[in-house]
């Protein structure tokens, strides 16, 4: 089956500091990947969609300059969450999607602590 | 803009019994796909089962079946002879079969397997 790999799986930074989040499709090519964040015990909430070669769309809400997002090849996007600060804490799930009929593929989350 | 709505945010059912969760969504659109998606406490998103909007035909994969009702827009799901490993949080999703492609998720229900 489809694998998504999402890394690290857990970070711990300090305040001001930026963290990079990186999120691979191993068996298939992700035309498309998404970015999720997730506040405990509640539903997934898309920050953003990312196209290979072209410049995510951001969801209303989501400040694209404190979280950037590259989608830099066909397996690889990566989330840059930039200036940390202690609300940024959260759990980011990033998912890809192969081809249009295909289901989406979640990445492991990444549970993301700013001191 | 559509809209999923999961009205159960929790369920309990007996171990080797049947629970149905319930979802019912808001769409002007003809063409789309439905999702259930199960998070287990290892967050892990993971593809359950999926229903093409244009199939009459109710989607299943073992244990775990659909009773999809376009007309009334619902999507319930039903997972037969529940086991422990069932217990999880599960979403419903809503995806256009064009445009971005974004995924609509439900709030969740989250499943408590009573042994």
């Amino acid at each position: 089956g489809a694998v998504v790999s999402q890394h690290p799986s857990w970070v711990i930074c300090k305040s001001g500091t930026s963290v990079k989040i990186e999120c691979r499709s191993l068996d298939f090519q992700a035309t498309t990947m998404f970015w999720y964040r997730q506040f405990p015990k509640q539903s997934l909430m898309l920050m953003a969609t990312s196209n290979e070669g072209s410049k995510a769309t951001y969801e209303q809400g989501v400040e694209k300059d404190k979280f950037l997002i590259n989608h830099a090849s066909l397996t690889l996007s990566t989330l840059t969450v930039t200036s940390a600060h202690p609300e940024d804490s959260s759990f980011y799930i990033c998912s890809a999607m192969g081809t249009e009929s295909s289901p989406l593929h979640f990445g492991n989350g990444t549970r993301l602590t700013v001191t | 803009a559509q809209t999923v709505t999961q009205s159960q945010p929790e369920m309990s059912v007996q171990e080797a019994e049947t629970v149905t969760l319930s979802c019912t969504y808001d769409t002007s659109e003809s063409d789309y796909y439905l999702f259930w998606y199960k998070q287990p406490p290892s967050r892990q998103m993971i593809l359950v089962i999926r229903q093409e909007a244009y199939k009459q035909q109710n989607a299943t994969e073992n244990r775990f079946s659909v009773n999809f009702q376009k007309a009334a827009k619902s999507f319930s799901l039903k997972i037969s002879d529940s086991q422990l490993g069932d217990a999880a949080m599960y979403f419903c999703a809503y995806r256009s079969a064009a445009g971005t492609y974004k995924y609509i998720f439900g709030t969740g229900t989250r499943l408590k397997v009573l042994a």
